[in-house]
């Protein structure tokens, strides 16, 4: 079974540009979350898409943004780039909640460095 | 207000013995638990979870248990190995809310 995929691996882009990073999780999941990882604030939850819908959402604010397609298949938004929002970005994907055996795997995220 | 404490930040354990990795949380509602173990620059792996209603699970080397009136749950690792070596974080789940993670616990196995 394939694990959770992310591209790009790497980005690089500067103040003021937008970037879409995307994920494919795991064949049957239909939960995917997004989270920020910096060495300063750790893994801070973004938002999280079950079957289309935006179901929770993180403290961040709206230039960052994102959406679920109908095969789970995922991507975030960020727009209008800050120094900041360099870190590392990371997806996962998780079975039902409910279920005996609650996983959530992560996918090896995308680096995104802002100049 | 942090509901998932894993309050040693370190922790050294010799290779072939048991490392015993602790978390308690503060939230009696948490239906799930999770173990995850990182690397630097890498995403979380994941290792085992519990449900709220079994007071353990073991899946090869790694075992957790759940003692719900103490709202505490460790992670169990026999034999230590020394690519054990990482942080590892336990995370908690209340239905469909986002995880809540724990601070994380330095591991380092010692050849």
């Amino acid at each position: 079974k394939a694990g959770v995929t992310q591209t790009p691996r790497y980005l690089i882009k500067t103040r003021g540009q937008q970037v879409t990073l995307s994920c494919s999780p795991i064949s049957g999941h239909r939960s995917v979350s997004w989270y920020q990882q910096t060495p300063g604030q750790g893994l801070q939850f973004l938002f999280e898409y079950f079957s289309e819908t935006q179901r929770n959402k993180g403290n961040f604010p709206g230039r960052f943004s994102g959406r679920q397609f109908s095969n789970s298949r995922s991507e975030m938004n960020v727009s209008t780039l800050e120094l900041g929002d360099s870190a590392l970005y990371l997806c996962a994907s998780s079975t039902f909640p409910g279920t005996d055996n609650y996983e959530q795997y992560f996918g090896p995220g995308t680096r995104l460095t802002v100049t | 207000d942090q509901q998932v404490k894993q309050n040693s930040p370190s922790l050294s354990v010799q290779e072939g013995r048991i490392s015993i990795l602790n978390c308690d949380y503060t939230n009696s509602m948490f239906d799930y638990f999770l173990w995850y173990k990182k690397y630097p620059a890498e995403g979380p792996t994941f290792l085992i979870s519990i449900s709220s209603i079994k007071d353990k699970n073991e899946d090869g080397r790694f075992t957790v248990f759940l003692n719900k009136s103490a709202k505490h749950l460790s992670l169990h690792i026999v034999p230590s190995q020394p690519g054990d070596s990482a942080v590892y974080f336990c995370a908690a789940a209340r239905g469909n809310t986002p995880l809540v993670f724990g601070k994380g616990t330095r591991l380092s196995v010692i050849a």
